[in-house]
């Protein structure tokens, strides 16, 4: 059984850009959530995604998007990057449909550190 | 406000020390996450605790539903125990709201 893995780790862009980052989630789960860490600042809520389709949003704009696929691993794609993008960018799976469930317990990946100049 | 407020945050003990780190939440929730970050940013989930209290090795995590407060202990600490501590709530919204974390650093 493999862990939640991201790629890529690190990542360098400019103002305007574009980009793309994925998720490949645990075996067996089908929810995918995506943080964004800003330094020395607790996850913030982007989105999640459970069989494809959305299942809650926090409060990022709409050039926050995402997807999810039939074998659940998830992308997160940011356009236009803002200087404030810079951050670690955070997914977890978990298998449960709501993740209301106490029982749902989320896995971590190790984070892609994303830099925008 | 933050819905979660840590406390404190940034903690210094020596190795052997009893520590507690606290967390309060204004939010009614289903359920409360303590969570471990190592320098490099991996996240280690710790706890899921929705009522009284749980254990595990040398960690305690306990949670007072009614004064919306929870606390996380560590016996015995040890400097590779260094590390952020976050918590994070499960609330109405299908989502995690986490606190900004408490720095622990154990000194040997």
């Amino acid at each position: 059984e493999t862990g939640v893995t991201q790629s890529p780790t690190h990542l360098i862009k400019t103002r305007g850009q574009q980009v793309t980052l994925r998720c490949s989630s645990q075996s067996g789960h089908n929810t995918v959530s995506w943080y964004q860490q800003a330094l020395g600042q607790g996850p913030q809520f982007i989105f999640q995604y459970y069989r494809e389709e959305e299942n809650g949003r926090g409060n990022f704009p709409p050039r926050f998007s995402g997807l999810q696929f039939p074998n659940y691993s998830s992308e997160l794609n940011v356009n236009a990057l803002e200087l404030d993008d810079s951050a670690l960018y955070l997914c977890a799976s978990s298998l449960g449909g709501t993740g209301l469930s106490s029982a749902d317990t989320q896995y971590f990946g190790p984070g892609t550190r994303l830099t925008v100049l | 406000k933050n819905e979660v407020e840590q406390s404190p945050q940034n903690l210094t003990a020596q190795e052997g020390e009893f520590i507690t780190i606290n967390c309060s939440y204004s939010v009614g929730i289903s359920a409360l996450h303590w969570l471990q970050q190592h320098p490099g940013g991996g996240i280690v989930s710790l706890f899921m605790l929705s009522s009284g209290k749980k254990k595990h090795g040398r960690l305690i995590a306990t949670i007072n539903i009614q004064e919306k407060h929870s606390s996380l202990h560590i016996t015995a600490s040890h400097p590779r125990d260094s590390a952020v501590y976050i918590c994070a709530v499960l609330g109405s919204a299908r989502q995690l709201t986490f606190g900004s974390g408490t720095q622990l650093t154990v000194l040997p």
